[in-house]
């Protein structure tokens, strides 16, 4: 089945800095989503990308549809305490309602 | 605030118990979705509903069985579950029939931490 590759696994990073994250798939996506799930809720959409090489951003956020159609990246510029969390980035090929989830990325923030 | 309604947001049962978890969007979304999420793991899909009939069922075993009452009401009903069944449950909506046949974005609920025993 497919499989979804996201990295690094986890990143400590210092308040202000920038992050960058990705995500490789083994097969080709239409659709890339990039979620952030906090402890004990539920995953919140961040950005949605539906071209090849298109790049879309949201405040400090912003996210790349790979032109490979098999990877997809997000970055976080000038981090807070409040982007602590998980990221998952997630895959759908054609127009079927199944989304694959990558393995995620957990983001920690120091002051 | 999610537009994705859980309840129960917590629930702790026996393993020949009989409990439902339930679900509610009001966004007019014809799809909902069915999640099991472990600590520091992705969700994995369980089910999907499109237009109220179930489309996916990701060979769950049957001690889960959905229910879509209507295009706004999707349960989750629990018998008989083991140990290994504790999960965050997470409900998700999405629309269906955009352009071009596209799904849309997948609408998450906050989850229903269920603890068997």
């Amino acid at each position: 089945g497919q499989q979804l590759n996201q990295s690094p696994q986890s990143m400590f990073i210092q308040e202000g800095e920038d992050v960058s994250m990705n995500c490789t798939s083994s097969s080709i996506f239409n659709t890339w989503l990039w979620y952030k799930q906090e402890p004990g809720e539920g995953p919140v959409l961040l950005i949605a990308l539906y071209k090849a090489g298109e790049l879309t951003s949201n405040g400090r956020l912003t996210a790349q549809f790979g032109i490979t159609r098999k990877d997809s990246f997000l970055n976080i510029s000038a981090s807070i305490p409040s982007d602590v969390g998980i990221y998952f980035c997630a895959g759908r090929s054609g127009t079927a309602s199944k989304l694959t989830f990558g393995t995620g990325t957990r983001l920690q923030v120091t002051l | 605030d999610t537009e994705v309604t859980q309840t129960p947001k917590h629930l702790v049962m026996g393993m020949t118990n009989k409990k439902s978890l339930k679900c509610e969007q009001h966004m007019g979304h014809r799809a909902m979705y069915w999640y099991k999420q472990k600590a520091k793991k992705p969700p994995e899909l369980m089910f999907v509903y499109s237009y109220e009939k179930l489309s996916i069922n990701e060979s769950v075993p049957s001690r889960f069985s959905p229910e879509c009452p209507n295009s706004s009401l999707l349960n989750l009903h629990l018998h008989a579950l083991q140990p290994e069944d504790s999960a965050l449950y997470l409900c998700a909506s999405s629309q269906l029939g955009l352009a071009g046949g596209r799904t849309g974005e997948l609408f998450f609920g906050e989850g229903s931490r269920l603890t068997v025993l």
